[in-house]
């Protein structure tokens, strides 16, 4: 199975900064399905990004995703107070479907 | 509007038997699948497995393979997750997701504690 290791676990910024998360996989995702979801404390995930790069409905632009491959980055441009949470990648690309282990989000 | 409607709380024995259920609106419950996620407490998203409700064609992770049954039944539009003798390790929430590949929308989540 594919194995995906998100880094850094913690990220501590400031609102207003430029987020980067990455995700890498034990081997090649394949047509790039690699899913990006939000969690915040007490609620079920929520969906951020699809096929590694596409928004999905309703997510503002200031989320967006990219890579191929073993190597995908979800970007978030100016943090806003609501998107200190934590993320969480996903690829669907080889069965079974897995997860990353997530990484925090936290105001500095 | 789509939605995922969940089962409530659970509080069971080891050895005792569970099923959990989640009731999909809003959309054709056949054509669409339906998985379950784990999350233990404080811990990350583990994908469990998948059915699809049109055929019951279901797949599991091999780390649930022989642990749970997913079922689904479209007459009353709700897929099943089921224990025959739980575990205290599977204490956790677990979700229900629309979505064959990624997830596009989730269930509230059903909190099942296992305690002796």
């Amino acid at each position: 199975e594919i194995v995906l290791t998100q880094s850094p676990g913690t990220l501590s910024l400031s609102p207003g900064e430029r987020a980067t998360l990455s995700c890498r996989a034990s081997q090649s995702v394949s047509s790039s399905y690699l899913a990006w979801y939000q969690q915040k404390p007490g609620q079920a995930p929520r969906l951020l990004i699809y096929g590694a790069s596409s928004r999905a409905t309703g997510i503002p632009d200031r989320f967006s995703g990219s890579g191929s491959g073993t190597d995908f980055t979800l970007t978030i441009s100016r943090l806003e107070p609501e998107d200190f949470a934590v993320y969480y990648c996903q690829q669907y690309g080889s069965s079974p479907w897995t997860f990353g282990q997530g990484t925090k989000a936290e105001i500095k | 509007e789509v939605q995922l409607v969940q089962s409530g709380a659970e509080v069971r024995k080891p050895g005792e038997s569970l099923k959990i259920s989640c009731k999909g609106s809003g959309y054709s419950f056949t054509t669409y699948w339906i998985g379950w996620v784990r999350q233990m407490p404080g811990k990350g998203l583990e994908w469990m497995g998948i059915i699809y409700p049109g055929d019951s064609d279901t797949r599991y992770s091999p780390s649930f393979q022989g642990q749970v049954t997913i079922s689904a039944y479209q007459s009353i539009s709700t897929a099943y997750l089921h224990w025959g003798s739980l575990k205290a390790s599977d204490t956790a929430m677990y979700y229900c997701a629309r979505g064959g590949s990624y997830f596009h929308h989730w269930g509230q989540g059903t909190l099942v504690t296992v305690s002796s």
